[in-house]
């Protein structure tokens, strides 16, 4: 089982829908939660970091952490075509070897 | 703006063959990273540096070196190109561990 799990889709909305992407994590060595967003044939680029449970929001898009559950969560509001892309949920793992964990991707495309 | 920067972003090499893959940033950060991307399995890391002549192993190395001889580049070494080392390559730094990744553009390597 991999330790951080992401539906990897793909996933294809209208434009102007609200989209929610999630993953989960495998327990509590990990403590800090990040958003990655990969446009085709670009490397990632850091889009939300959390450090803590509850929301975080930036624009259009909030990022929701659940400690309790082990549940990440993206929201893109008023989704556009500029946000199809690949999105990557990752947290940093505290305990053990100490290193930052990617979910697998969620290829996610917004239809005009 | 951090730039991090990759020797290649297109490279056909033969089985057997010694590969070099190159990274460079330019915002003096400790932390760098190699990974590889595949579809289905997200980002993978192969090993990561965080100082000079510093190395550790991801969960990845086989088949796999690095170099790091100089704080803003990190090289990346197949020893004998397989053809199941066909993947996208992604070089990363962050000033922490626990820090935002920036990422380059990637190398996308095809071995034949």
């Amino acid at each position: 089982q991999k330790e951080v799990e992401q539906d990897p889709g793909p996933l294809s909305v209208p434009e102007g829908a609200i989209v929610s992407l999630n993953c989960t994590y495998s327990n509590s060595a990990f403590q800090y939660f990040m958003w990655y967003r990969q446009y085709s044939r670009k490397g990632p680029e850091l889009l939300m970091y959390t450090y803590s449970s509850g929301n975080k929001e930036d624009g259009r898009f909030t990022a929701q952490v659940d400690k309790s559950s082990k549940y990440i969560s993206l929201f893109i509001r008023d989704s556009q075509p500029s946000d199809s892309a690949t999105y990557l949920c990752a947290s940093f793992r505290i305990q053990g070897a100490q290193k930052l964990v990617f979910g697998q991707g969620t290829r996610l495309t917004i239809n005009p | 703006d951090v730039k991090v920067t990759q020797s290649s972003r297109y490279l056909v090499k033969r089985t057997g063959e010694k590969v070099f893959l190159e990274c460079v940033q330019d915002m003096d950060h400790e932390n760098m990273f190699w990974y590889r991307q595949d579809p289905g399995l997200g980002l993978r890391l192969i090993y990561f540096s965080y100082d000079v002549k510093m190395k550790e192993k991801g969960d990845i190395p086989e088949g796999y070196s690095v170099s790091r001889e100089k704080k803003e580049r990190f090289s990346l070494i197949l020893e004998s190109a397989s053809t199941n080392q066909t993947s996208m390559y992604l070089c990363a730094s962050s000033l922490q561990l626990t820090d935002t990744q920036y990422f380059g553009p990637g190398t996308r390597l095809t071995v034949l």
